[in-house]
C-alpha cells in the first residue's frame, strides 16, 4: 500500500517561532495532500489542501497566513505553523487522496507541536 | 463540514466479545472509510466501502455501507486487546475530502 512519511514527530518551539512540517508520499505521486489538525480527545479536522503546483485551498476559520503550504513537487508536502502561539499546540497529521481505486486514503504518522 | 453521527462515544471490551459501533450522517457520501488511531499516530485504514450495500470484511472486522449512502456499521469480532483505540468513520465527499466521525474509544474492561 501507500506509504506517506511525516516529519518531525513532536516538536516543542517557543511562542512566536515557527514550525515546518513535512508529508512525503514515499512510493508514488502525490498531487493532492491533506492537511488535518486534531485536539485531544476530538476527531480529525480537515484544514486545507494541497494542490501540487498551485496554492492550497483552506476550509473555512483556517488562517491561510497562519498555517502556511508548500507543495512544490509530486512528493513533498509541507506546512509551516508561522508566528506560533500556545494555542497552535495540537496534533497535526497529512494524508494523501488515495491512488488508483483504491480510495482508503494514507495518513502520516503525525506531528505534535507543543507552543511554549 | 458535513456531520457523521457515530456512536457509542466510548465502549468496555472483554477480550472475546464482539464489538459494534455505527455512522450516520444526513448527507449522502461516495465512500465510507473505517479507521483505526493508536495515541500518538495517525489513522490506519481498516476497511473501505465504496457501494451502498456493500458488506466488507477485513480478518475479524466487518463493515457495511447502508443503502441510503448515508451510514454505516463496523463490527470486530472475537476482540483481542490489541483492538483497543479510537475508531473513527470517515465519508468521502465529491471533492475528495473526508468528513470524520467523533470516534469510539475502545478500551478494555478491567
Amino acid at each position: 500500500g501507500a506509504v506517506v512519511s511525516q516529519h518531525p514527530s513532536w516538536v516543542i518551539c517557543k511562542s512566536g517561532t515557527s514550525v515546518k512540517i513535512e508529508c512525503r508520499s514515499l512510493d508514488f505521486q502525490a498531487t493532492t495532500m491533506f492537511w488535518y489538525r486534531q485536539f485531544p480527545k476530538q476527531s480529525l479536522m480537515l484544514m486545507a489542501t494541497s494542490n501540487e503546483g498551485s496554492k492550497a485551498t483552506y476550509e473555512q476559520g483556517v488562517e491561510k497566513d497562519k498555517f502556511l503550504i508548500n507543495h512544490a513537487s509530486l512528493t513533498l508536502s509541507t506546512l509551516t505553523v508561522t508566528s506560533a502561539h500556545p494555542e497552535d499546540s495540537s496534533f497535526y497529521i497529512c494524508s494523501d487522496m488515495g491512488q488508483g481505486s483504491t480510495y482508503g486514503y494514507t495518513f502520516g504518522s503525525g506531528t505534535r507541536l507543543t507552543v511554549v | 463540514g458535513q456531520q457523521l453521527n457515530q456512536s457509542p462515544q466510548s465502549m468496555f471490551i472483554q477480550e472475546g466479545e464482539d464489538v459494534s459501533m455505527n455512522c450516520t450522517s444526513s448527507s449522502i457520501f461516495n465512500t465510507w472509510l473505517w479507521y483505526k488511531q493508536d495515541p500518538g499516530e495517525g489513522p490506519v485504514l481498516l476497511i473501505a466501502l465504496y457501494k451502498a450495500g456493500e458488506l466488507t470484511s477485513n480478518g475479524r472486522l466487518t463493515a457495511q455501507f447502508g443503502i441510503t449512502r448515508k451510514d454505516s456499521f463496523l463490527n470486530i469480532s472475537a476482540s483481542i486487546p490489541s483492538d483497543v483505540g479510537i475508531y473513527f468513520c470517515a465519508g468521502q465527499l465529491k471533492d475528495y475530502k473526508l468528513s470524520f466521525g467523533a470516534g469510539t474509544t475502545v478500551t478494555v474492561r478491567a
